[in-house]
């Protein structure tokens, strides 16, 4: 069974910490994702991750960071967190796509995150 | 930035009503994915559609792809209390990224 995990369901930080967000995937996906959730918004794209070392910036990336070094892991840093960085975040990977086709992302259970 | 816009953003009707939900673009997309998220998990894919005018079926759901490529629709027949949850169109852009809709939450009651 694929799966797609994340290091915590719910987090709650104070505004000024620094916040590590971590995903791991067991399917060998050169593609991992980093996404928000907010009400009304759909998933906004944060970061994107094509191989090791490598990473673009998505729609959002103001005011987070990420980094990929192995394949199976990405994490995403919120270098000092705030009240507006609180949201659901979900990671996801894929395999790459080709041709016009984009393949399946898969998602792991999200993180909600509180910063007060 | 591509922007998907769904409508409408909630939905509540009884089992066994018909309904559809919209997802509209003024740019074209590559290819058109329907996921479904239930709460406390992340979505899960349903269904791609790549060619213009595509209509695919999964079993009460249907899927249509405008000929266009700009807009698509998922139309459910005699819906179900299992079909509750938040419905998100997401069209495919360059570079293996995916743009998403702002969602539908569909409730349906018993």
């Amino acid at each position: 069974d694929v799966k797609v995990t994340q290091s915590s369901r719910y987090l709650v930080k104070r505004t000024g910490e620094k916040v590590f967000l971590e995903c791991v995937q067991d399917m060998d996906h050169e593609n991992m994702f980093w996404y928000r959730q907010d009400p009304g918004l759909g998933l906004r794209l944060i970061y994107f991750s094509y191989d090791v070392k490598m990473k673009e910036k998505g729609d959002i990336p103001e005011g987070y960071s990420v980094s990929r070094e192995k394949k199976e892991r990405f994490s995403l840093i919120l270098e000092s967190a705030s009240t507006n960085q609180t949201s659901m975040y979900l990671c996801a990977s894929s395999a790459p796509s080709s041709g016009g086709w984009h393949n399946e992302q898969f998602f792991g259970p999200g993180t909600r995150l509180t910063v007060l | 930035t591509q922007l998907l816009e769904q409508s409408p953003q909630f939905l509540s009707i009884q089992e066994g009503e018909n309904l559809t939900v919209y997802c509209n673009s003024s740019s074209v997309f590559s290819s058109l994915q329907w996921y479904r998220q239930e709460p406390g998990e992340g979505p899960v894919l349903l269904v791609t559609v790549v060619t213009g005018g595509e209509v695919k079926k999964l079993k009460r759901l249907t899927f249509q792809f405008g000929d266009a490529r700009k807009d698509s629709s998922l139309h459910i027949t005699a819906a179900q209390p299992g079909d509750t949850g938040l419905y998100l169109c997401a069209g495919g852009r360059a570079g293996n990224m995916l743009t998403f809709g702002g969602g539908t939450r569909l409730m349906v009651k018993p």
